[in-house]
């Protein structure tokens, strides 16, 4: 059965300083994977994905996230935080070989950055 | 933003009431998504649809139904609503065959049944 793990409940950065949010996931063969960013009252906006290829991924508001196979890891990362990158932010995954594109999320990671 | 829709954003209901939630995407997807989100943040998928005429049920168990009769529209009904349905509900579609199949979200319907 495919899962994500986020093992953070809330992460912490001082606006300006990089920022990393963690995930790590379960899937018997190569992953489809995806990062998700919520804001208050709002529904999720996708961010970025990996399918193939390389192994860093650039996505939206200059969040990007690296694939690493060994450690089954997909953390996303940004170089300078922003306060209004504050949000809730999803991991999620998918088994390309299931039939359906069911996507499994993990649990959620808030993001507090402080001015 | 995504083409995705839902009404109402905030629902308060009494116990025992039928609700209809809409949700309308203009993107043409086939398969639509209906997700129960915890006050805990976790999302659970609840239901979910290949395509017109096509309805399943999700990994979490629930009381409401789904109807797929037009591509863009997949409501979500509550025939009785009781405070355990209290939670905010997101709709998601996606495109097929696209690579990669991510969801677009729509912006969600809180329902709070008193």
């Amino acid at each position: 059965a495919q899962s994500v793990a986020q093992p953070e409940d809330q992460v912490n950065v001082a606006e300006g300083n990089p920022l990393t949010v963690k995930c790590t996931y379960s899937v018997s063969g190569n992953p489809y994977l995806f990062w998700y960013v919520q804001y208050p009252n709002r529904g999720l906006q996708f961010l970025l994905k990996y399918i193939t290829g390389d192994n860093l991924v650039k996505g939206s508001y200059g969040f990007e996230a690296e694939f690493n196979k060994s450690q089954t890891s997909f953390h996303l990362k940004k170089p300078s935080a922003l306060v209004s990158d504050s949000a809730l932010y999803f991991c999620a995954v998918r088994d390309p070989r299931t039939g359906f594109q069911k996507l499994v999320f993990g649990t959620g990671t808030r993001l507090l950055v402080s001015p | 933003e995504a083409d995705i829709y839902q009404t109402p954003r905030y629902l308060v209901i009494g116990t025992g009431k039928k609700i209809t939630l809409e949700c309308s995407q203009t993107m043409g997807h086939d398969k639509m998504y209906w997700y129960q989100q915890d006050p805990g943040m976790e999302l659970h998928l609840i239901h979910y649809s290949y395509g017109v005429n096509s309805t399943e049920k999700g990994d979490l168990s629930s009381e409401s139904t789904v109807s797929r009769i037009r591509t863009e529209h997949f409501p979500l009904t509550l025939e009785s609503a009781r405070p355990s349905h209290t939670s905010q509900y997101l709709c998601a579609s996606s495109e097929s065959p696209r690579l990669g199949y991510e969801q677009y979200f729509g912006p969600g319907t809180r329902l709070t049944v008193t």
